[in-house]
């Protein structure tokens, strides 16, 4: 079946610094990636995607390249801020038509001023 | 445009129990999924309804149930509660063929006692 591994937190970071949070998949076919983002108090919201190989989704200076023969996503910012803590979680689906989305088990993302 | 809103925000339940919680998706989608989100973990896909019809289940058992009315909102029914339910709810409206980008609600955070 279709899994989702991601880098385990918490992170801490200062800001300003570079920011790297990997993920890696298991699929069969041709599946989509993604990066959702939940801020303290809010819905889990999309942050990025990218539906075939070597595609990059960028979204509020994050990006991530669909690397195929990796089978990675893995998301980086070069210089984050503190309103960038929040939990992120990689996903991905497989089905058209019937939206499931696997995900990873969340990397908790905190900014030090 | 009206986003996805879940009710109630917060419930207490004791094992045994069953319980309803309602979604209301985004204005002009078609399709609602629910998702269970244990502390610490990414959601699971719970299932999928288009059309009023389920189309497409998660590995969960059949005392989860769902309807989707003719207006999209949605409920989800868990009956036979057990202490392992305790989780945040997560209702997320698309379009078919939206090519995996939902847009989730803030949850129904349910604690079974």
């Amino acid at each position: 079946g279709n899994s989702v591994t991601q880098m385990e937190g918490p992170v801490t970071l200062s800001e300003e610094a570079f920011l790297t949070i990997n993920c890696t998949y298991t699929a069969t076919g041709y599946p989509s990636l993604f990066w959702y983002v939940q801020y303290p108090g809010e819905g889990l919201q999309l942050l990025l995607k990218a539906t075939k190989a070597d595609d990059k989704g960028s979204n509020k200076g994050f990006e991530a390249t669909y690397r195929k023969e990796t089978t990675s996503f893995h998301l980086e910012k070069g210089s984050v801020q503190v309103s960038d803590s929040a939990v992120y979680f990689c996903a991905l689906t497989a089905n058209f038509g019937n939206e499931k989305l696997t995900f990873g088990t969340g990397t908790r993302l905190t900014i030090i001023p | 445009e009206t986003g996805v809103t879940q009710s109630p925000t917060h419930l207490i339940k004791t094992r045994g129990q069953q319980v309803t919680l309602r979604c209301s998706s985004q204005s002009g989608h078609n399709t609602v999924s629910w998702y269970q989100q244990a502390l610490g973990q990414g959601p699971q896909f719970i299932f999928q309804y288009y059309r009023e019809e389920e189309n497409g289940r998660g590995n969960f058992p059949p005392r989860f149930s769902g309807l989707q009315f003719p207006n999209y909102s949605s409920e989800l029914n868990v009956n036979a509660l057990e202490l392992d339910d305790s989780a945040l709810y997560l209702c997320a409206s698309s379009l078919v063929g939206g090519a995996g980008e939902l847009f989730f609600g803030e949850g129904s955070r349910l604690t079974v006692l």
